[in-house]
């Protein structure tokens, strides 16, 4: 069965960075992109980077593009997210989702990003 | 960036009702929209994918429809485990695009 593991997560000051990483399980990780959905306290869903099975490509979020760097290894089978410049709008949870028929089709449980000083 | 929006932004009905959502995007996305559910706590679960067709797993009383700019979901029969909230998501274009959601209640 898939497994998505994030982790990472935590309480960080504002203007500091974070890497997340998100291990992954039960599939052949080196087949599929990879993308990273965040979600603010009570608010909706918002994508936020995606990189290709072979990281040769990677899209990212107006919100995010020049600050968030996404990455991956898929000898450990592990999605990262790095965050620099962080800010008060970008805490939230952090989902890591598996592509499956061009869009997210497996999501992972989360792991919670707090920025405040 | 393409901008999807939902209709209701909630909604009540009874178990057993037929309950639809819409989806409109902005502009013309083919078939590239996907469906998600999302109980209180919990992570997202995939529904729909290529606006019709059922993720693996999914029962058959969720169905999806529409192409271009329009969408809908359908829950042919309402039952109390889907009280939840619908999200839509365009991945025609980078940045792919959710709607706002749309949380349904039971009566």
């Amino acid at each position: 069965e898939v497994q998505l593991v994030e982790s990472g997560g935590g309480l960080v000051q504002p203007g500091g960075s974070l890497r997340l990483s998100c291990a992954a399980s039960g599939f052949t990780f080196s087949n599929y992109a990879m993308n990273w959905v965040r979600q603010a306290p009570g608010k909706g869903l918002e994508w936020v980077s995606i990189i290709s099975y072979n990281s040769g490509n990677k899209y990212y979020a107006d919100s995010v593009k020049g600050r968030f760097t996404i990455s991956r290894d898929n000898s450990k089978n592990t999605l990262y997210l790095h965050m620099n410049s962080l800010r008060a709008e970008d805490t939230a949870v952090y989902y890591c989702a598996k592509e499956e028929m061009a869009t997210i089709g497996w999501w992972g449980q989360g792991t919670l990003v707090t920025v405040s000083s | 960036d393409i901008q999807m929006t939902q209709s209701p932004s909630s909604l009540s009905a009874s178990v057993g009702d037929r309950v639809t959502i819409s989806c409109r995007a902005s502009q013309d996305i083919a078939n590239y929209l996907a469906w998600f559910q999302q109980k209180p706590g919990k992570a997202p679960k995939s529904l729909i994918y290529a606006a019709s067709s059922l993720q693996s797993g999914i029962p058959s009383k969720f169905s999806g429809s529409g192409s271009g700019t329009d969408f809908t979901l359908t829950i042919s029969s309402l039952q109390p485990e889907d009280s939840a909230t619908y999200y839509c998501q365009q991945y025609k274009i980078y940045p792919r695009t959710f709607g706002q959601g749309t949380k349904v209640e039971i009566k």
